[in-house]
């Protein structure tokens, strides 16, 4: 079955870019997607369609994808951005929907 | 405004069986797909199923494969995950979703436990 592939963690000081990547061979021809999940709550998306921020999310994120990686930035990333970080797409059949394994966030 | 009221979940026994459903307002349900999106205690999301828009079409991940049904009524806004021969992995928090969107339910606790 399709695999989308994260990084477990992924550590910056405040302030600075944290880049959280996600690999996977439909990515090529899928769209990704992001979401943010602070511990206990539902998840929220950060960025669709590989680049695109729905309204209400800060400019601070912003997503990228080339060839079999698609990237989420953060700039100037702050405690409160601390959470767990889902990238998602499809396989290239189309219709089977993935997860990657998720990345932690940590600003310290 | 958009809600996604989810209802159904609880303790089941392995083996068992349980209805989840969702019922959804502020978009028109029967232009999107939808699917069901799980959360065991401490690990991270799972793509569960999905519908298409008219219920024509549905998929599975490999491991409820056979096992759980999804289905909608566009005339009742709902969509629905019927859960048999349940396992001790199944526990987990069912989330419903507008496929690929931030719009999403709350969640609803299913364990399955002797």
């Amino acid at each position: 079955s399709y695999e989308l592939t994260q990084p477990p963690s992924v550590s910056v000081s405040p302030g600075q870019t944290a880049r959280i990547t996600c690999s996977g061979d439909a990515l090529p021809k899928k769209y990704a997607y992001w979401y943010q999940q602070r511990s206990g709550q539902a998840p929220v998306l950060v960025i669709y369609e590989d680049d695109k921020r729905p309204s209400g999310i800060p400019e601070k994120f912003s997503g990228s994808s080339s060839g079999t990686m698609a990237t989420l930035t953060i700039s100037g990333a702050q405690v409160e951005d601390e959470a767990d970080y889902y990238c998602y797409s499809t396989d290239s059949g189309g219709y089977h929907r993935v997860f990657g394994g998720g990345t932690k966030l940590i600003v310290l | 405004e958009v809600q996604l009221v989810q209802s159904g979940g609880g303790l089941v026994q392995p083996g068992g069986s349980l209805r989840l459903s969702c019922v959804v307002s502020g978009f028109t349900f029967s232009s999107y797909w939808m699917s069901w999106v799980r959360q065991a205690p401490g690990k991270g999301l799972e793509w569960v199923a999905n519908i298409k828009q008219d219920g024509s079409e549905e998929y599975y991940v490999d491991s409820v494969k056979g096992r759980f049904t999804i289905s909608r009524d566009n005339a009742k806004n709902s969509l629905y995950l019927q859960m048999n021969s349940l396992r001790a992995e199944d526990t987990a928090v069912y989330y419903c979703a507008r496929d690929g969107s931030d719009y999403w339910g709350r969640g609803t606790l299913v364990t399955v436990s002797s």
